[in-house]
């Protein structure tokens, strides 16, 4: 089993469209939980981070199920340029401060 | 905010020829830096974990005398790719903790990538 497991997409949604994704981790003793975006042949710059409480920011809404181990990130009037692909990341914990990455999710928004 | 820098950002070499990727923290100083690679349409792998001052920790599967990696200091990390084949073409990312204030401890930067190609 991969440590970090995400919806293999890719979504093809309309503009304006609300889209999910979830994300699953094997690692119960992990402390950090993040959404990345990776642009094409680009390298992944963080989203947002995920708390216990959830959070929002913006048209983006993170939430962690750590009893479930699970991770979603929920996009809002989705707009051309949120097209990207969105890594679920997780900090496994220790003192490395190591990122385990999920596979990605593709995203495209239609005009 | 925090910036890290990488060069080159793409290379083309022939195979059997060695490739130094570097990777500059630019307005912080970086202890640990992280080596990835990402391969067309699969995920980040971390390769290898740098530290400055001290030999580098490789990830399972990781040969660490093909990919030579020196941390020479807390701002420079190099990668060398040694003898590279063709099925070392990748795109080979860097990341540093932060250590700048206003960021989380646990938030890294990463380079823009350096795309190899080996015929």
């Amino acid at each position: 089993r991969k440590e970090v497991e995400q919806d293999p997409g890719p979504f093809n949604v309309p503009e304006g469209a609300t889209v999910a994704f979830n994300c699953t981790y094997s690692n119960s003793a992990s402390q950090s939980f993040f959404w990345y975006r990776q642009d094409c042949r680009k390298e992944p710059k963080l989203l947002m981070s995920v708390y216990s409480s959830g959070n929002e920011d913006g048209r983006f809404t993170a939430q962690l199920n750590r009893a479930s181990q699970y991770i979603s990130l929920l996009i809002r009037d989705s707009k051309l340029s949120d097209s990207a692909t969105y890594l679920c990341v997780v900090n496994p914990g220790g003192s490395a401060r190591q990122l385990t990455f999920g596979s990605g999710t593709q995203l495209t928004v239609l005009p | 905010g925090a910036v890290v820098s990488q060069h080159p950002s793409w290379v083309i070499c022939k195979s059997g020829t060695s490739v130094k990727i570097e990777c500059r923290s630019l307005d912080f100083q970086a202890t640990t830096m992280f080596w990835y690679r990402q391969f067309p349409k699969q995920s980040l792998m971390l390769m290898a974990t740098s530290n400055e001052g001290s030999k580098a920790t490789y990830e399972q599967g990781v040969e660490k005398d093909k990919f030579l990696i020196n941390h020479a200091s807390l701002t420079l990390s190099t990668l060398t790719v040694t003898s590279a084949h063709p099925e070392d073409s990748s795109f080979y990312i860097c990341s540093a903790p932060t250590t700048l204030a206003g960021y989380m401890n646990n938030e890294q930067f990463f380079g823009p990538g350096t795309r190899l190609t080996v015929l």
